[in-house]
């Protein structure tokens, strides 16, 4: 089945502790993205990756890192949270320039 | 600075009737408008899309109209069923780079019986 991995699903963590949010997708996508999703804000780009060792800045990149050492991988890493980080993350991927974006289920992070 | 503005927040609209979502973009290089939907605990997913080369789109009861000169394009959902119960979001990219959506808030739909 095609699909988009994430974990951890839900994660409640403290002001300061690193933590990195996984993402895998098994349909050979070139393109990875990470968005976050906050009330009235709608899908925001962190960043995004259009290749293996490609990545790119989205609109809101503040705070986090991200690397793609594979084509299947692009885990998100916050190395310092803050409360201002809680929010729900969505990964997605697509294939080339098509435009359309394969999402995962989403992980909803919280930081105390 | 949204560059994709949507309304409404949130919609009800009983069985049967018509859905409509509308959004506004600003910048005048986007060509490729999708819609996703998102139902509660799963992510978005592709619904429709349309390019500014045609001015309406329609696939089963899901219709996207689009205006280029107003810059506006818009969701029609014919026959409203509880099952269209979910968030719904606009988006907008540029040629070249349609995978940098840029999302409008969403609108969360509820289709009363």
């Amino acid at each position: 089945e095609a699909q988009v991995t994430q974990n951890p699903r839900y994660l409640i963590t403290v002001t300061g502790k690193k933590l990195t949010v996984t993402c895998s997708q098994n349909m050979n996508h070139e393109y990875m993205s990470w968005y976050r999703q906050d009330p009235g804000l709608g899908l925001r780009q962190i960043y995004y990756s259009m290749n293996v060792e490609v990545t790119d800045k989205g609109d809101v990149p503040e705070g986090y890192k991200v690397s793609r050492k594979e084509k299947r991988n692009f885990p998100l890493i916050l190395e310092s949270p803050s409360p201002n980080q809680t929010s729900l993350y969505f990964c997605a991927s697509s294939f080339g320039g098509t435009g359309e974006l394969f999402f995962g289920e989403g992980s909803r992070l919280t930081v105390l | 600075q949204q560059q994709v503005k949507q309304s409404p927040q949130s919609l009800i609209v009983q069985k049967g009737g018509i859905s409509i979502i509308n959004c506004a973009y600003e910048n005048t290089a986007f060509d490729y408008f999708p819609w996703y939907q998102q139902f509660p605990g799963k992510g978005p997913a592709l619904l429709i899309a349309i390019r500014p080369d045609v001015s309406e789109k329609k696939e089963g009861r899901f219709t996207i109209s689009f205006n280029k000169s107003a810059k506006q394009f818009s969701l029609h959902i014919m026959d409203s069923q509880p099952g269209d119960s979910a968030t719904y979001f606009c988006a907008a990219a540029i040629s070249g780079g349609y995978n940098k959506l840029i999302f409008g808030a969403g609108t969360r739909l509820a289709v009363h019986p």
